[in-house]
């Protein structure tokens, strides 16, 4: 069975500082998905980035950056220079292929993320 | 690109009636669409995974003749909790993929908050 794991429940920092969010995956199929999506307060999920399995080079998209490890099934996530408007939870997703073709999201349970002024 | 829209946002209801909610894709056919429920502090748990034209199918303890999911067109799928009850209180989000052949993005709608009184 496919699990996500983010063991960091809350992260509280001081705007400005730089904050790596963890996720830890456990998969048996050798093709998969790892995606991040951003929660914030309103509630709706905000997708980040999506990374296949083949594919470990490292992204960097403005202030976030991705640190995809095989090694260590480890796809971690990193805001650099924090601003409040990051404060939310944030979700690692990893993909399943389920019958006929389709996919479904096994989430982890989200870290959230509190910068403060 | 890639815009779900939700409704209603929230909505109040009296203990044994029914609440409908639609999620429509708006600017993308969406092959499949998945159902969500996210109680407080917790992380997304997939309901449901319906495919255009065709019955959904339920994740395990998911009761099908309770949470009626219909998805008529490639842009709108709806949910339809039947006879709610308190417990049935929480938030529900939809979320729409492109592609039922690949492995694609879901792409999340900004959730209803329902309660039930």
């Amino acid at each position: 069975a496919q699990k996500v794991t983010q063991a960091q429940t809350e992260i509280s920092v001081v705007e400005k500082e730089d904050v790596t969010l963890d996720c830890v995956y456990e998969t048996r199929d050798t093709t998969y998905y790892l995606f991040w999506y951003k929660q914030p307060p309103s509630g709706e999920l905000v997708f980040l980035i999506r990374r296949n399995s083949f594919d470990e080079q490292n992204e960097i998209s403005g202030r976030y950056s991705w640190n995809f490890q095989k090694s260590t099934s480890s796809f971690n996530f990193t805001i650099t220079a924090s601003q409040v408007v990051d404060s939310a939870v944030y979700f690692c997703a990893l993909s399943e292929v389920a019958g006929a073709g389709s996919y479904q999201l096994t989430f982890g349970k989200g870290t959230k993320l509190s910068v403060i002024p | 690109g890639a815009v779900v829209s939700q409704h209603p946002s929230r909505v109040i209801c009296k203990s044994g009636t029914s609440v409908k909610i639609e999620c429509r894709s708006l600017d993308f056919q969406a092959t499949t669409m998945f159902w969500y429920r996210q109680f407080p502090k917790q992380s997304l748990m997939l309901m449901a995974t319906s495919n255009e034209g065709s019955k959904a199918t339920y994740e395990q303890g998911v009761e099908k003749d309770k949470f009626l999911i219909n998805h008529a067109s490639l842009t709108l799928s709806t949910l339809t909790v039947t006879s709610a009850h308190p417990e049935d209180s929480s938030f529900y989000i939809c979320s729409a993929a492109a592609s039922g052949g690949a492995v694609d993005t879901q792409y999340f709608g900004p959730g209803t908050r329902l309660t039930v009184l």
